[in-house]
């Protein structure tokens, strides 16, 4: 089976613009979590998504936002981007309903670099 | 919310010694425990986890125990080589999961 794949794995952007991250679960796997890695913050979680619906959401600001498709692939979207929205931006997913109390699997993951 | 809190943050052993890296938190509904290896420039892979109705599972040389009264749980690798240098990430998850700050394990041939 493959594994999570995530695209583009590098971005560079500059302040001001948006942003768009994709995310493709291992097949059969329908939650879908998002994270961003960065060294001061460590991993922290952004949301999850189950069945097209968003399930659960960090605590960031409404800038970051995300949605799931029909076939369990993700995107999330960061608008209006920040110098302190550098970071690893890591995608999960599980197998059914629930994704934070499964065993979560990850990808890649993108990094981001705002300029 | 929850918080996590995973201490050493950074751990060297001499080849063969045992590691052992601790988390406590802080939400009493948090029913589940991940532990994740994250080697250099690569992905988290989880390598053990514990359910809360758990208290204490073993693969091999790794072991995780859970003290739900305590709300603490630990990872421990026994007999350690050299590719087990990684940071490693505990984690705690009822709703989402939040991560402790990581461990940095050097092991010295």
């Amino acid at each position: 089976k493959a594994g999570v794949t995530q695209t583009p794995r590098y971005l560079i952007k500059t302040r001001g613009q948006q942003v768009t991250l994709s995310c493709s679960p291992i097949s059969g796997h329908r939650s879908v979590s998002w994270y961003q890695q960065t060294p001061g913050q460590g991993l922290q979680f952004l949301f999850e998504y189950f069945s097209e619906t968003q399930r659960n959401k960090g605590n960031f600001p409404g800038r970051f936002s995300g949605r799931q498709f029909s076939n369990s692939r993700s995107e999330m979207n960061v608008s209006t981007l920040e110098l302190g929205d550098s970071a690893l931006y890591l995608c999960a997913s599980s197998l059914g309903e629930g994704g934070a109390n499964q065993p979560q699997h990850f990808g890649d993951g993108t990094r981001l670099s705002i300029l | 919310g929850e918080n996590v809190e995973q201490h050493p943050s950074t751990l060297s052993v001499q080849e063969g010694d045992s590691a052992v890296i601790k988390c406590t938190y802080s939400d009493s509904a948090s029913n589940y425990f991940p532990w994740y290896k994250q080697e250099l420039g690569k992905r988290p892979q989880l390598i053990i986890d514990i359910r809360s109705n758990v208290g204490e599972k073993k693969d091999q040389r790794i072991a995780v125990t859970l003290n739900k009264t305590a709300k603490h749980f630990s990872l421990h690798i026994t007999e350690t080589q050299p590719e087990d240098s990684a940071v490693y990430f505990c984690a705690a998850s009822m709703n989402d999961m939040r991560f402790g700050a990581g461990t940095r394990l050097t092991v010295k041939p």
